[in-house]
Order: structure tokens, then C-alpha cells, then sequence
């Protein structure tokens, strides 16, 4: 079946301007995750969903970053006003009922 | 809180060498425990897995067994292969806590001919 998909897979944005990040999971499955991976920070958790609502949101890095999941699948990444430091690759991942998680190829966000 | 750490490397070895990636990890409770690699230019994909004290998760050729008393999660190929150079992530789900995965930095790993 289907794996988890993300789009843009790469996003070049400059500096101030928002950004939308897609997330779809693998169907059926209620969580669903989004992580940073970046060369100095290695993978940081940023939020959880389980189906629409978000019971952890602790590694959000700032008031910048939010986050939406609608209908229990796809969720999207917002990130107002970016930032250099806000350039790495962002990882989506989905799991049912807490069992391992599957992660989606990324996006890559550069930030000029 | 949860943490993981695991040898960063780089890691460089011949092909049929022996490899040995260490992990160790702190956490309340019985925390399930994970491998993944990312292969150049890939996402993150699920190696191996380890639910409970003493299971061993394997694929591959890798293994990893949990022991609950070193709090540790080696990951293990007897003879490795070009195709296994990637990058390797311990990591670590607390159930009760926060569902995150915690992860360790990874270990990068070159296999040459």
C-alpha cells in the first residue's frame, strides 16, 4: 500500500515569508508526527496528533510554527515569518495505535 | 526525561567486516526500542524492533537485543555489505509518556569494497 507522502519534497523560501509543509499518513493510521532533522540538532520531535487534535505540540521551537490535521489524515505544517535557522528537513510520520512509525521521504526547506 | 545515546562515529569498514553500533538509553518505564537507517538520499526507514526485555529484533543480518539490566540496544551485522552504508538511528518510544520517538544522533557508517 501506500506510504506516508510529503509535499514539497524540496522548498527554497526566502527569509519572512510563510511557508506551507503537507503531510499525507498511511491511511488508517490515527497518529501521526512531524520532526526536524537538521545537521547541527539531529531529529527533534515537533508535534503529535492523534486523529485532529494535537496532545503534545512541546517541541514546536516557536510561536512561529503550527501545526493542523484535518478529517484524522492529512496535516500541514505552517512556519510564519522564516528564519534561516528554520532550514532543515521535515519529517512526517504515522502509526496506528502506537505501534512503530512510518516516516515519509521529507521536505527539504532552505531558507535564503 | 528520555534520552538515547548511541556511538557517533563515522563509522568506516571493509566489506565482510564485523559491525558493532552501540546504543544506550534512559527512561521510565519499559520503553519499546527501535533501529532505523536512512540509505543516502532516503527517508527514514524501520530496521528492527524490540518491544521488551531480552527480545531480540532482527533484519537484514542486523540484530539487537534489549537488555533491560545495561539499558542497552547494540545494533549488530557479523559481515557487512557495500549496500549497508547509511546512516543509523536508535531510538526509543515510552508507552504512557509522550508518543514521541526520542532519538540518538545517529551513526554514519561507510562500507568500502
Amino acid at each position: 500500500g501506500a506510504g506516508v507522502s510529503q509535499s514539497p519534497s524540496n522548498k527554497v523560501t526566502e527569509k519572512g515569508k510563510d511557508v506551507e509543509l503537507r503531510c499525507d499518513p498511511i491511511s488508517g493510521h490515527t497518529a501521526l508526527y512531524w520532526y526536524r532533522q537538521s545537521l547541527g540538532q539531529g531529529l527533534e520531535f515537533l508535534i503529535y496528533f492523534q486523529g485532529n487534535s494535537a496532545p503534545d505540540k512541546s517541541g514546536l521551537p516557536s510561536d512561529r510554527f503550527s501545526a493542523e490535521r484535518t478529517g484524522g489524515s492529512v496535516s500541514t505544517l505552517t512556519i510564519q515569518r522564516t528564519q534561516q535557522e528554520d532550514s532543515a528537513v521535515y519529517l512526517c510520520a504515522s502509526s496506528y495505535r502506537g505501534r512503530e512509525q512510518y516516516f515519509g521521504p521529507g521536505t527539504r526547506l532552505t531558507v535564503t | 526525561g528520555d534520552s538515547v545515546t548511541q556511538m557517533e562515529g563515522p563509522v568506516t569498514l571493509s566489506e565482510e567486516a564485523c559491525l558493532t553500533i552501540n546504543c544506550t538509553y534512559t527512561a521510565t518505564g519499559y520503553p519499546s526500542l527501535f533501529w532505523y537507517v536512512q540509505y543516502p538520499g532516503e527517508g527514514l526507514q524501520l530496521l528492527l524492533k524490540a518491544t521488551k526485555a531480552d527480545d531480540k529484533g532482527s533484519n537484514k543480518g542486523f540484530e539487537a537485543t534489549y537488555r533491560k539490566e545495561t539499558t542497552s540496544f547494540h545494533l549488530e551485522k557479523g559481515s557487512v555489505q557495500v549496500s549497508d552504508s547509511a546512516v543509523y538511528f536508535c531510538a526509543l518510544w515510552a508507552q504512557g509518556g509522550s508518543e514521541k520517538l526520542v532519538f540518538g544522533k545517529g551513526t554514519k557508517l561507510t562500507v568500502n569494497p
